[in-house]
């Protein structure tokens, strides 16, 4: 069964504290995003990467950091930088980048 | 997640009539457009997906239309159903295929 799978499903920061959120992709896909969703507003982006071993700064990047050591796997980690870090995250994938994303089902970000 | 949706515009219509979904864009030069469905929790379903070198592409109960004139892209659902309530947003790929940037999307209802 093919997909994006995102965990945890809900995930609660102490203040000063790391987070990390994982994203795993079986799709095969060279492209992956994170993107973080507030109430209203569209999706910006957080960290892409277009191929493993590679990474580069969305929008909103500060407070955030990555890594894609594997093709399937883009982990987002959450600093005590981030001083308003409560959001929906998403991740997402694809073939080609900027086309087709296909999205993970969230990761709820809430702050102790 | 759960909160997605605060002060967005509100299309409510019956079920069994056709919606159609309105989306203005920012820029002349985007080349590509997508439209997704997001239910409260969940990440985004990808819906269709149409090139500027299109005015119109059809799926399965849903149209999509291309007005580069205006700058509008529309997104029609044949016969709603209750299961198509939901956020629905559009995304236009900018900058030669480098930015994706996001509306923040419409809530459809469907009364029953």
């Amino acid at each position: 069964d093919g997909g994006i799978t995102q965990s945890p499903k809900y995930l609660f920061r102490k203040e000063g504290q790391n987070v990390t959120l994982s994203c795993e992709q079986n799709l095969n896909h060279d492209a992956m995003y994170w993107y973080r969703q507030d109430p209203g507003q569209g999706l910006r982006l957080i960290y892409y990467s277009q191929i493993v071993n590679d990474f580069q700064k969305g929008d909103i990047a500060e407070g955030y950091s990555v890594s894609r050591e594997k093709k399937e796997s883009f982990p987002l980690t959450v600093t005590s930088a981030q001083k308003n870090p409560t959001a929906f995250y998403l991740c997402a994938s694809s073939i080609r980048f900027n086309e087709k994303l296909f999205f993970g089902s969230g990761t709820q970000l809430s702050v102790l | 997640g759960e909160s997605v949706g605060l002060h967005l515009p509100t299309l409510s219509v019956q079920e069994g009539d056709n919606s159609i979904i309105n989306c203005a864009y920012s820029n002349s030069a985007s080349d590509y457009f997508i439209w997704y469905k997001q239910e409260s929790g969940k990440g985004p379903q990808f819906i269709i997906d149409i090139r500027s070198n299109m005015d119109k592409r059809q799926g399965q109960r849903v149209t999509v239309l291309l007005n580069k004139t205006v700058k509008h892209l529309s997104l029609q659902i044949a016969a709603t159903q209750p299961g198509d309530s939901a956020v629905y947003f559009c995304a236009e790929n900018m900058e030669y295929g480098n930015k994706l940037v996001f509306g923040a999307g419409t809530i459809l209802r469907v009364k029953s």
